[in-house]
């Protein structure tokens, strides 16, 4: 089955750029859509993101200012690049499949069915 | 933007039932997905499009929506169901996924 590997430094010092890369196994990365969520020490969950396999975004808007995806379908990975980090961005970041599904009465619903293990990154100098 | 209202914590009993609720404006009209999230692990899925179960989710788990407030029903408490359970809905005005805040579960 699909799976997703979180994958990038541990520690970015602040004002600098946070890049972290989710490789996708046991699948293709085309056809579907793909989010980045990230978690505050002690928060919940928020979302950063997502990029669909062609290349086309949608970014949370606290921070689209910040923050681009993108994707490497011959790799099969995608990416997220956060720029101008500070402490605030300390997080657990997590990648996942963002399942695209039409129902019977024609509309569509997203929920995220696959996830990565999630990766710490600390923002600090 | 749309906003998803969980409360901070359920308290439950072993063997009762525990019903976590998700408030949004006429999110009756959404489909809601819930995710389990245990200490130190990433979420995971355990409702979809209301009331369906993914594979390997036990039938305990079951939802509702309708009007403003949809509900995650767990049935017959275990221990192991101690957890944060978040909501989330995919607002189709601004292409958006939004998550609840989350409400932690805690069995006595």
């Amino acid at each position: 089955q699909v799976q997703l590997q979180e994958s990038g430094p541990g520690l970015v010092k602040p004002s600098e750029t946070l890049s972290l890369t989710c490789t996708v196994s046991g699948g293709s990365i085309s056809s579907y859509y793909w989010s980045w969520i990230r978690q505050p020490p002690g928060k919940g969950l928020e979302w950063i993101g997502y990029i669909y396999y062609s290349g086309s975004t949608n970014y949370n808007p606290s921070l689209k200012s910040r923050v681009t995806i993108s994707v490497d379908t011959s790799k099969n990975q995608f990416s997220l690049k956060l720029s101008s980090v500070t402490a605030a961005d300390t997080a657990v970041y997590y990648c996942a499949r963002d399942l695209g599904v039409r129902n019977y009465f024609g509309y569509y619903y997203y929920y995220m069915d696959v996830w990565g293990k999630g990766t710490t990154v600390t923002v600090s100098s | 933007s749309y906003v998803l209202t969980q409360p901070p914590s359920v308290s439950v009993a072993p063997g009762k039932t525990a019903r976590i609720t998700c408030g949004g404006n006429n999110i009756g009209s959404k489909s809601v997905h819930w995710y389990q999230q245990k200490p130190g692990q990433a979420p995971v899925l355990v409702i979809y499009y209301d009331s369906d179960r993914p594979s390997g989710i036990p039938e305990r788990f079951s939802g509702s929506n309708s009007g403003n407030t949809a509900t995650l029903t767990i049935s017959r408490v275990e221990a192991g169901d101690e957890a944060d359970y978040y909501c989330q809905v995919w607002d189709s005005s601004s292409d958006f996924r939004v998550f609840g805040g989350g409400t932690k579960l805690t069995v006595l």
